[in-house]
């Protein structure tokens, strides 16, 4: 079965700083990744995918991630906070089976900007 | 997202009564899922449906039913409503296997 695995349930950053949510996946083959956003009393947003190919996926809003096997880790970074980024964000899992079968999402990192 | 439409967006009932939750589709996607959001657990896939009439349990399906009679249209039923399904409901869809999901704006269910 496949897991994620978001560390720190808060992460707060100044804004202009650099941010960085870490998501570490469980798969026993090799699995489709996923970002998504939710601001407040609103459903996700996808902001990047990897499947195949790049190991690093640009998305939308400035934010990326890179696929990395050896450390089974698909961390979102953006170079510049803004006050526009405060929000939920969650780590998603599926694995490449060609299952239906819906992702598996981490609990989620609330990402607090500081002024 | 994906012309999905929740409907109620808010619902407050009591315990032991029946509710349904109806999520609309405009996109023609096949696949349709329910998930259920609780703080410190984030989002729980409760069932699933590959097509019309095709539907499949997910990790808390228990006291949840579901149906799918036109591919636009998947219901959610709570046949007999108790205080721990006090939750935010979000329908999702997608077009394939491992395709990313597209969401609705959730119900926010309360069990009193």
């Amino acid at each position: 079965a496949q897991s994620v695995t978001q560390l720190g349930s808060h992460v707060s950053v100044s804004e202009g700083a650099l941010v960085l949510l870490r998501c570490n996946y469980s798969s026993s083959v090799p699995p489709y990744l996923f970002w998504y956003v939710q601001y407040p009393n609103q459903g996700l947003q996808l902001l990047l995918k990897y499947t195949t190919g790049a190991t690093l996926v640009k998305g939308i809003n400035g934010f990326e991630a890179e696929f990395k096997k050896s450390e089974t880790s698909f961390h979102l970074t953006k170079p510049s906070a803004h006050m526009s980024d405060a929000a939920e964000y969650f780590c998603a899992v599926s694995d490449s089976g060609g299952g239906a079968d819906g992702l598996t999402f981490g609990k989620g990192t609330h990402l607090i900007i500081q002024p | 997202d994906a012309g999905i439409t929740q409907s109620p967006r808010h619902k407050v009932t009591e315990t032991g009564t029946p509710v349904t939750l109806r999520c609309h589709q405009t996109e023609n996607h096949r696949y349709m899922y329910w998930y259920r959001q609780d703080p410190g657990h984030g989002l729980r896939l409760i069932h699933y449906s590959y097509g019309v009439k095709d539907t499949d349990k997910g990790e808390v399906s228990d006291g949840y039913s579901v149906s799918r009679s036109k591919t636009e249209d998947f219901l959610l039923t709570l046949e007999s409503a108790t205080s721990s399904q006090t939750s935010v409901y979000f329908c999702a869809t997608g077009t394939g296997a491992n395709s990313p999901l597209h969401f609705g704006n959730g119900t926010r269910l309360t069990v009193t």
